[in-house]
């Protein structure tokens, strides 16, 4: 019944790694987000993918790729992962782009050490 | 100046206390407006909407005023439950005249007995 889900939950991995994160939404929206959520809580938008083409990518480092398979699906890979990389990430869908309300996965937690 | 700007907090109020939060936008042209709630370690969930005559859903007020670029919450006999934070929601413009939500810092509530 999940209308969002993302996985995992929590990723500990090494700076260096790379790492994907998946997101699913099963609410029929046609618009996909990613957003980062950092220590201090403030909540920034990645990316945004409209029936799976890129809309915004708000000036992410290009180790950052986002690919949507499907309107369904969005996932994140990261490249190289950094220190400053540690973060919630929130896969987050809506209907039309930009001015509908965000429904928003359970986030995932990542510590890069 | 932030697009989109809150009061930190924290807010330290009784049971019963009504409370009210500000956030002001810095976008004329801005045109959808919400409320969403974050738990600690929680996604953030959509409180309200907010239209421009202003609207009512319980205990929860919101009011839109646009001379002035701000939109208000108001929570009525504050339960302990409501502890969490709040955080504002504008639609903001990105370049290809694209839109996406831009979400505030949040304000801190905490319901005390």
């Amino acid at each position: 019944d999940t209308a969002v889900s993302q996985t995992p939950k929590y990723l500990v991995t090494q700076m260096g790694n790379d790492k994907s994160i998946k997101c699913e939404q099963n609410l029929g929206h046609d618009t996909m987000y990613w957003y980062k959520q950092d220590s201090k809580k403030f909540l920034k938008i990645m990316f945004s993918y409209n029936n799976k083409e890129l809309i915004i990518n708000e000036t992410v480092p290009n180790r950052f790729s986002p690919k949507s398979p499907d309107k369904a699906h969005l996932n994140l890979h990261i490249n190289s992962l950094e220190l400053g990389d540690s973060a919630v990430y929130f896969c987050a869908s809506s209907l039309g782009q930009g001015k509908s309300p965000l429904h928003f996965g359970n986030g995932t937690r990542l510590t890069v050490t | 100046r932030k697009e989109v700007e809150q009061d930190p907090g924290p807010f330290n109020v009784p049971e019963g206390a009504t409370v009210a939060f500000n956030c002001t936008y810095s976008n004329s042209a801005s045109q959808s407006f919400f409320w969403y709630r974050q738990d600690c370690r929680k996604e953030p969930k959509l409180l309200m909407s907010v239209y421009s005559s202003g609207n009512e859903d319980g205990r929860f007020t919101a009011q839109l005023n646009r001379a002035s670029q701000y939109i208000s919450l108001l929570i009525r006999d504050s339960k302990l439950s409501d502890s969490a934070t709040y955080l504002c929601v504008v639609n903001g413009f990105f370049s290809g005249g694209y839109n996406k939500l831009i979400f505030g810092a949040g304000t801190r509530l905490a319901v005390h007995p």
